[in-house]
Formats: structure tokens, C-alpha cells, sequence
């Protein structure tokens, strides 16, 4: 399996555009999270999605930010207008819901400035 | 917010030595698990500890549980540099129904000097 795949690994844009961080899910698994790392503020979770259904978005900053699944192996994640404070490396990570214990497989990251 | 805290912060050791790390958090958990962070990449997930497990090996690695004094501790041992990232914990509720995201700590930045 080739993992999760995030697309693009890096993004430099001005502030004020629209941004649009992109996620493959491992098949089969049906949670995915979208997570905010930055020195400041460490790893923080956006949003998590079961089954393709936001369970959890109380982390997503403010409407600036938006997430979608329209289905099971594809995922968004936007800001617009972008601003140089959203500037951090986003991961995307996803896992098999079950019952017991999820474990969470992490993309490498899109590294996001915002100038 | 981060639930967990792992101490210590920062760590710098020799090859060959045993690192630890520890981690404490606040509400009754279904699991706890650690994490590997090499400097830019992905967390990799290392083990998995279930609430009613006191411990567990995995390779080099020995994790500890305490549902008392809810913390836990991760035991690398005979150390590398290959070793060197970050560790963090992470862990799954109880009775969390439907959401069953992971709470994460801070993390801790372990250098392993050759």
C-alpha cells in the first residue's frame, strides 16, 4: 500500500489567495484526520471524518477554514483568504475504525507559507 | 487543546545509552499510544498500550502503564542515532462513543549522539 498521500508537499502563496491541501487515504481505512503542526502550538487536530461524516470539527480555526470528504478515498482541506499566520505543515492521517483501539497513519505533510 | 504532557522536553544522550520519556494525561483512557516524528517527515505509529495492559515490548522499545497516576513512560533502550526525532503520546478516550480521536501531547525531542 502506498500510504496516505497528501498532495502538494509544499505551498508558498501570498496572503489573501485560496489554498487547497489534498488527501488520499490508505484503502479500506474509513477515519481521517487533518492536523495543524506548528513550534508554537504543537499538533493540533482540524477535523476528523468517520465514514466520510465530520464527527469532530472544533478544532478548525474559523470559517476560513473548510474540509470536505465527498467520498472514502479523497479529501480537501481550504483556506481562503489565506493569512501568514496560517502558515504551518498540515498532515493528513487515516485509520480503520473499529471497535478497539485506531491506530493513525500519517502523509508527509504539506509545509504550508503564507507571505 | 493538547491533553498530554511528556516530559521531558528535550533530551540528548550518548549511542548506547537508555532514553526514557514520560507522559501524563488528564481523563480515563481506551488506549495510549506513542509516535516517532523524524525531522520533517510524518508520525510513525511505534506501540500501543491498552488500558488494562501494564506493559509491552516492542523490540528496543518498553512502554509502561499507570491508570492510577494516569501517566505512562517509553523506554528506548541501548539507544542510536538513528533514534533521534521526536516522541509523542497520544491517547484514545473512554466511553468516547463515536469520536475516537487521539489526544496528543506536546512531544519530546530526543538527541541521540554518536
Amino acid at each position: 500500500d502506498a500510504g496516505v498521500i497528501q498532495s502538494p508537499r509544499h505551498e508558498v502563496t501570498e496572503m489573501g489567495q485560496e489554498v487547497t491541501l489534498r488527501c488520499k487515504p490508505i484503502s479500506g481505512h474509513n477515519s481521517l484526520f487533518w492536523y495543524r503542526q506548528t513550534m508554537m502550538r504543537g499538533l493540533e487536530l482540524l477535523i476528523y471524518f468517520n465514514n466520510n461524516v465530520p464527527i469532530d470539527d472544533s478544532g478548525m480555526p474559523e470559517d476560513r477554514f473548510s474540509a470536505k470528504m465527498p467520498n472514502a478515498s479523497f479529501s480537501t482541506l481550504k483556506i481562503q483568504p489565506s493569512e501568514p499566520r496560517d502558515s504551518a505543515v498540515y498532515f493528513c492521517a487515516s485509520s480503520k475504525y473499529l471497535q478497539g483501539p485506531s491506530v493513525a497513519f500519517f502523509g508527509q505533510g504539506t509545509r504550508l507559507t503564507v507571505v | 487543546s493538547q491533553q498530554g504532557e511528556e516530559d521531558p522536553q528535550a533530551l540528548s544522550i550518548q549511542e548506547g545509552e537508555n532514553a526514557t520519556m514520560n507522559c501524563s494525561y488528564k481523563t480515563s483512557i481506551n488506549n495510549l499510544q506513542w509516535y516517532r516524528q523524524n525531522s520533517g517527515r510524518g508520525l510513525v505509529h511505534l506501540i500501543l498500550i491498552r488500558s488494562n495492559e501494564r506493559e509491552k515490548h516492542s523490540g528496543r522499545l518498553r512502554v509502561t502503564l499507570d491508570t492510577s497516576k494516569k501517566s505512562s513512560s517509553l523506554l528506548i533502550t541501548a539507544s542510536r542515532a538513528a533514534d533521534t526525532a521526536s516522541y509523542f503520546c497520544a491517547t484514545v478516550r473512554a466511553n468516547a462513543g463515536n469520536n475516537r480521536k487521539l489526544i496528543w501531547g506536546l512531544g519530546t525531542s530526543l538527541a541521540v549522539n554518536p
